[in-house]
């Protein structure tokens, strides 16, 4: 059974202090990992796709890499508007346009 | 743009009433997905439609009907539902090509109350 584990649950920074997201993942033939943002009330923002280990993308303050049984969500100097949830993503195995959610992070970023 | 435009924002709806939700991308997409999300769970897939033709349903209760008028638009009618489908409604669009998945983009929601 595909499974998908984040974490931890919650985290609370401080604005400026570095961390990262964790997202260890258990599915036949991996065929790639994405990474959303999600505000409350809201849906979740496309930030990344990585389809194979060593591969790494950034974008402002975020930087994602992909390792064989896990990725990593780096955040460097958080701001507030970062806080948000986290999710990451993996394809079913069971079938290409399924994917299985981790239940996300939780991210606080206090000024 | 990678825009997914979803209507209503939010809806509140008695038991016994019917009511449609709306959802439109024009990127292309040639995949659309409905997700249902309760509150700090992840986004629960009910249905996809491939190429204007339903290809999953996730054992979705009948009184959710999916539609797909056209390969835009993505519609979700609701009939006779409960206090427990009260629930945020995610449309998602993508790609929907080739052997590997492509990201899905997600529209705002409507965030629906069953009275």
């Amino acid at each position: 059974e595909d499974q998908v584990t984040q974490s931890p649950e919650a985290l609370r920074l401080q604005e400026g202090e570095s961390s990262s997201l964790n997202c260890s993942y258990t599915v036949s033939g991996l065929r790639g990992l994405f990474w959303y943002r999600q505000d409350p009330g809201k849906g979740p923002e496309f930030l990344f796709t990585l389809y194979s280990a060593g591969e790494e993308k950034e974008k402002e303050r975020l930087k994602a890499t992909l390792t064989k049984k896990e990725s990593f969500l780096h955040i460097t100097a958080p701001k507030p508007e970062d806080s948000a949830t986290y999710l990451c993503a993996v394809p079913s195995s069971g079938g290409y346009q399924k994917v299985t959610f981790g239940t996300g992070t939780k991210l606080q970023v206090i000024p | 743009d990678t825009e997914v435009t979803q209507t209503p924002k939010h809806l509140v709806m008695g038991m016994t009433n019917k009511k449609s939700l709306k959802c439109e991308q024009h990127m292309g997409h040639r995949a659309m997905y409905w997700y249902k999300q309760k509150a700090k769970k992840p986004p629960e897939l009910m249905f996809v439609y491939s190429y204007e033709k339903l290809s999953i349903n996730e054992s979705v209760p009948s009184r959710f009907s999916p539609e797909c008028p056209n390969s835009s638009l993505l519609n979700l009618h609701l009939h006779a539902l409960q206090p427990e489908d009260s629930a945020l409604y995610l449309c998602a669009s993508s790609q929907g090509q080739g052997p590997m998945n492509t990201e899905a983009f997600f529209g705002q929601g409507t965030r629906l109350t069953v009275v």
